[in-house]
């Protein structure tokens, strides 16, 4: 049973660009949800897609958005890209809006 | 809002001699608690969790955690630390939408296990 899968593992994008990031839960999830952890810091709520909607949003820009398939599978999108963007993205499944969450290993970005 | 603070940045140990890595927590109402362990270029493994059952806690890997209400603490503990504990760990509070029912995770500042031989 395969767990939470992440793609790219890693990439380096130059400021202004735009990148997306990919996400499958968990065999049998069907939330997933998306944090930014930033070298030194925990992680932090970007954002939480059930039913293909946005179900609830942290703190951060709307050059951050998402987006559910009706498989489940989840892409995070950021568009202009700042170098304050570089940072490990994790994704995490559930089952419905409180199941424990499960991660994948993350994607992490450069911006340079 | 929900919170937690991880009081040390830093723990360094002896393999063998036990392991304390001290979290407290801000919550509005009852809360539901974490430790999560991240190994190098790992993701987020889940350590234990209390969500208001028994109030010593039993994880994975010898690992456990007592909730305090009275001192809104959370400390993670083990009798004998291993090589392998060496690790990133997080204390993390579930914070649940009052409009949504969506629960968030947030999550503390980490505090890096050292373990030398």
């Amino acid at each position: 049973d395969a767990g939470v899968t992440q793609s790219p593992t890693h990439l380096i994008k130059t400021r202004g660009q735009q990148v997306t990031l990919r996400c499958s839960p968990k065999s049998g999830h069907d939330t997933v949800s998306w944090y930014q952890q930033a070298l030194g810091q925990g992680p932090q709520f970007i954002f939480q897609y059930y039913e293909e909607e946005e179900r609830q949003r942290g703190n951060f820009p709307d050059r951050f958005s998402g987006h559910q398939f009706p498989n489940y599978s989840s892409e995070l999108n950021v568009n202009a890209l700042l170098l304050g963007d570089s940072a490990l993205y994790l994704c995490a499944s559930s089952l419905a809006q409180t199941g424990e969450l499960f991660f994948g290993e993350g994607s992490r970005l450069t911006v340079l | 809002a929900q919170s937690v603070t991880q009081l040390d940045s830093h723990v360094s140990v002896s393999e063998g001699t036990p392991v304390l890595l001290r979290c407290n927590y801000s919550s509005s109402y009852s809360p539901s608690l974490f430790w999560y362990v991240q190994h190098p270029n790992k993701g987020l493994q889940l350590l234990l969790k209390y969500t208001s059952a028994a109030t010593l806690v039993k994880g994975i890997n010898g690992f456990e955690a007592e909730f305090k209400k009275s001192e809104t603490s959370f400390h993670l503990t083990k009798p004998s630390a291993h090589m392998s504990d060496a690790a990133e760990y997080f204390c993390v509070v579930s914070d649940l939408g009052m409009n949504t029912g969506f629960q968030k995770l947030v999550f503390g500042t980490g505090t890096r296990l050292l373990v030398s031989p």
